[in-house]
């Protein structure tokens, strides 16, 4: 089972900030967060990991809590291609990436 | 975009018969896998491999069978395809499993109905 709990859904405004939520109360010292997306039809696209620290690169930034019970992915500025699902993975001790739900994002013009 | 492609992108086929994908990478990677996506279920894993002729089972094993002789290239089989296979296929690399911190690449997927 996905060790991680997002929202279902999300809006958003074009150019705007999208700011996805996840928790992973149950995450262990040596487990990283991972973030992928999926755009319809399309296979999932990595987006972004990390272990504690902020992490930020050209699609986007992660932020992790101190306690590392939850983080959130950051578009910071929204355009209509990045309405996808959103899939938050905490990667588990048999190193299997699990696929939960996600979020479906929805950004709107 | 990582150099993963998948054949065919779409196959209509009849329950009983046999049916192959191909997944073929150019990234020279080690990692390869084996994924559906149905409704309500997310991804799922299949098979995987973690080197020429090294596989595993991943979750959803049962009716299929994978080999891999050359690294570039991943098969998946469906021995005697069942409606309940109908699905979309993605097949997945990475460099490395056992190292934290290193990601997987999907390709396009191939969308499988079985009839």
């Amino acid at each position: 089972d996905a060790k991680t709990t997002q929202p279902p859904s999300m809006d958003c405004a074009e150019g705007r900030a999208a700011n996805l939520p996840c928790n992973h109360s149950t995450i262990s010292g040596n487990e990283y967060v991972y973030w992928y997306r999926q755009i319809h039809s399309q296979g999932p696209q990595y987006i972004i990991h990390g272990l504690k620290n902020n992490e930020t690169n050209e699609m986007a930034s992660l932020i992790i809590t101190e306690d590392r019970k939850s983080s959130t992915l950051i578009l910071p500025h929204a355009t209509l291609r990045d309405t996808a699902v959103y899939y938050c993975i905490v990667r588990d001790n048999t190193d299997k990436l699990i696929f939960g739900t996600g979020t479906r994002l929805q950004v709107f013009p | 975009d990582a150099g993963i492609t998948q054949s065919p992108r779409h196959k209509v086929t009849e329950t009983g018969t046999p049916v192959t994908l191909r997944c073929h990478q150019t990234e020279n990677h080690r990692y390869m896998y084996w994924y559906r996506q149905d409704p309500g279920h997310g991804l799922r894993l299949i098979h995987y491999s973690y080197g020429v002729k090294d596989t595993d089972k991943g979750e959803v094993s049962d009716g299929y069978s994978v080999s891999r002789s050359k690294t570039e290239d991943f098969l998946l089989t469906l021995e005697s395809a069942t409606s309940s296979q109908t699905s979309v296929y993605f097949c997945a690399i990475s460099e490395s499993e056992r190292v934290q911190g290193v990601a997987q690449y999907f390709g396009p997927g191939t969308r499988l109905t079985v009839l």
